[in-house]
Formats: structure tokens, sequence, C-alpha cells
């Protein structure tokens, strides 16, 4: 079974441009999460999908994050415009609905923002 | 809210035990985690214990919570250099998101 796919594995960019960081979640999980790990910090939440809705986007920082998750399948991170502080890691996590609703991992996307 | 305490960094010898620790505020969590990440991957499942579990033991791995405490540990036994690596702890309560702490990086030397 192929795990969580992220891509792409590194971004490098200017400020004021856009990224967009996709995640392809295992195949069968309706949730789909988004955190971020930022300057070697804890690895905070951004947002959660189940299937194609957001359930909770408490964590999202701000109004230059876009998520989506057309058709309940993979999904989409769009920053713009990015600024300085947007560098880091961004992991996506899936998992089932039911049972222990254990997250399972991408390799992350390193996102540096010059 | 949640807050999710580790220590930065653990140094041990080939062959011995490695615990690393972990402490929650969080008093409604019902899972905690622990993760691995290894250099250039992604975060790895190793283990999980439910709230209502004081010990779980997998292979090299054992678990220990002290809910009345809100500590977490986990202790690895006869820690190889392929066990070097950032290991997080989590804890997830009545939201789904999971809450991490930042990380313990694991330095084992030969």
């Amino acid at each position: 079974e192929a795990g969580v796919t992220q891509f792409p594995s590194h971004s490098v960019i200017e400020k004021g441009q856009t990224v967009t960081l996709r995640c392809d979640p295992i195949s069968g999980h309706d949730n789909l999460y988004w955190y971020r790990r930022v300057m070697g910090k804890e690895i905070k939440f951004l947002l959660h999908f189940v299937k194609e809705s957001k359930q909770d986007e408490s964590g999202m920082p701000n109004n230059r994050f876009l998520a989506e998750r057309t058709g309940g399948t993979y999904s989409t991170l769009k920053v713009q415009p990015a600024e300085l502080e947007d560098s880091g890691v961004y992991f996506c996590a899936s998992s089932q609905v039911v049972g222990t609703d254990t997250q399972y991992f991408g390799p992350g996307t390193r996102l540096t923002v010059l | 809210g949640e807050d999710v305490e580790q220590s930065l960094f653990l140094s041990v010898r080939e062959g011995d035990s490695s615990v690393i620790n972990c402490t929650y505020t969080d008093s409604s969590s019902t899972y905690l985690y622990w993760y691995k990440q290894e250099p250039g991957a992604g975060l790895q499942l190793l283990t999980y214990i439910f709230s209502n579990m004081d010990m779980k033991q997998d292979q090299r791995l054992t678990v220990l919570l002290n809910k009345k405490d809100k500590h977490l540990s986990l202790r690895i036994a006869d820690t190889q250099t392929g066990d070097s690596a950032i290991y997080f702890c989590a804890e997830k309560a009545g939201r789904r998101a999971l809450t991490f702490g930042s990380g313990t990086r694991l330095q084992v030397q030969p």
C-alpha cells in the first residue's frame, strides 16, 4: 500500500511569489491534515479535511494560505503571496475515519522563502 | 490551550537504553503517540498508547504513561546508531488534530 506522498519535496521561492504544495493521502483515507514545522520548533496543525469538507481550519495562520481538496482525494495548499516567515516544512497526514484514527505522515515539503 | 514539552537533546552510547520524556497539559488526551523523523525523511509512527493504559511494549520500545502527572516516556532498549533521529511526542484529545512537542534529537555514539 502506497503511503502519503507530497510534492514537491523542496521549493525555494522569493518573497511575494506563489507556491502550491500537493498532498496525496493513502487511498481510502477520508481524513487529511496539514501541519507545519517552522524553524525547528514544534509541528503545528494547520487544517483538517474530511473528504472534501474543511472540518477544522483553526490553525491556518492567515488568509494568504488556501487549502483545497476537490473531489475528496488529493489536497493542495497554496501560499500567496509568500512571506519570509512561511519558510518551514509542511507535512501532510491522512487517517481513516473509523478505528484509532492514527495519522500517517508524508515526507514533507521544505519551503524556503527568500 | 494544549501544550506538549520535550527536552531538546539526548546523547547515549550504542547498546545503552535511551529514555525520552514528554509532558503534556491536556487532561482530556485520549491517545498519545511517538513519531520518529530521520534526516531528510518524514514522520514515521513508532507507537501509540491509549490514555487508559499505563504501559505498552513493542520489541525494543517501551512506552510508559503516568496520566496523573501527564508524563509520557519512550524507552529504547539496546539503542543502535540507526535509532539516531528526532523523536516527537504528540497527543490527541477531543479534536482530531495532533498537538506535538518540539522534538528530542537522539544522538547515538558508537
